[in-house]
């Protein structure tokens, strides 16, 4: 089984430059999570998605973030205009629907973001 | 806001026990975890402990649990040069939720 993919995974814009991040869950999650760590810091929530709702978006840093789950699978994760402080890897996860495991949340490798 | 911490640096020798703390703030914490990191990968769950329990064992790993002092410890016994990675602490107050994770602890283990 194919574990949670994200694309790129490695992005260097400059300031004021668009970003789109690409992740792809685990075929049948019905849970997408967004995170970020940001130089080494900890790792942030960002937003929850089930299905292709949004259930939790209360950890999106402003509205240049955008989020999208069309159809329920992939979600993309665009940044508009990128600024400096959103430097960091943002990490992607999934889960199964509650009652199926949805406690063990699977991540990908991350794509590392790099403003300059 | 809930806060997690963790100590960011740990070296010891392979074949010794390591032990990773954390202490988060929420009291309302119902799933606290332990998350692996080796270099240019992602997340991996090492394991999980329900917050109505004191301690949980999986192969060389003991989670201890101490809800009153909100402190949680991974223990590895028998250390080996493939444990070197960066441990997270996460907790999370609802089956399925967001994680709250802290900042990590890298873990070095030399041989």
């Amino acid at each position: 089984e194919a574990g949670v993919t994200q694309f790129p995974s490695h992005s260097v814009i400059e300031k004021g430059q668009t970003v789109t991040l690409r992740c792809d869950p685990i075929s049948g999650h019905d849970n997408l999570y967004w995170y970020r760590r940001v130089m080494g810091k900890e790792i942030k929530f960002l937003l929850h998605f089930v299905k292709e709702s949004k259930q939790d978006e209360s950890g999106m840093p402003n509205n240049r973030f955008l989020a999208e789950r069309t159809g329920g699978t992939y979600s993309t994760l665009k940044v508009q205009p990128a600024e400096l402080e959103d430097s960091g890897v943002y990490f992607c996860a999934s889960s199964q629907t509650l009652g199926g495991g949805a406690y063990e949340q699977y991540f990908g490798p991350g794509t590392r973001l790099t403003v300059t | 806001g809930e806060d997690v911490e963790q100590s960011l640096f740990l070296s010891v020798r392979e074949g010794d026990s390591s032990v990773i703390n954390c202490t988060y703030t929420d009291s309302s914490s119902t799933y606290l975890y332990w998350y692996k990191q080796e270099p240019g990968a992602g997340l991996q769950l090492l394991t999980y402990i329900f917050s109505n329990m004191d301690m949980k064992q999986d192969q060389r790993l003991t989670v201890l649990l101490n809800k009153k002092d909100k402190h949680l410890s991974l223990r590895i016994a028998d250390t080996q040069t493939g444990d070197s990675a960066i441990y997270f602490c996460a907790d999370a107050m609802e089956y399925g939720n967001k994680l709250v994770f802290g900042a990590g602890t890298i873990l070095r283990v030399k041989s």
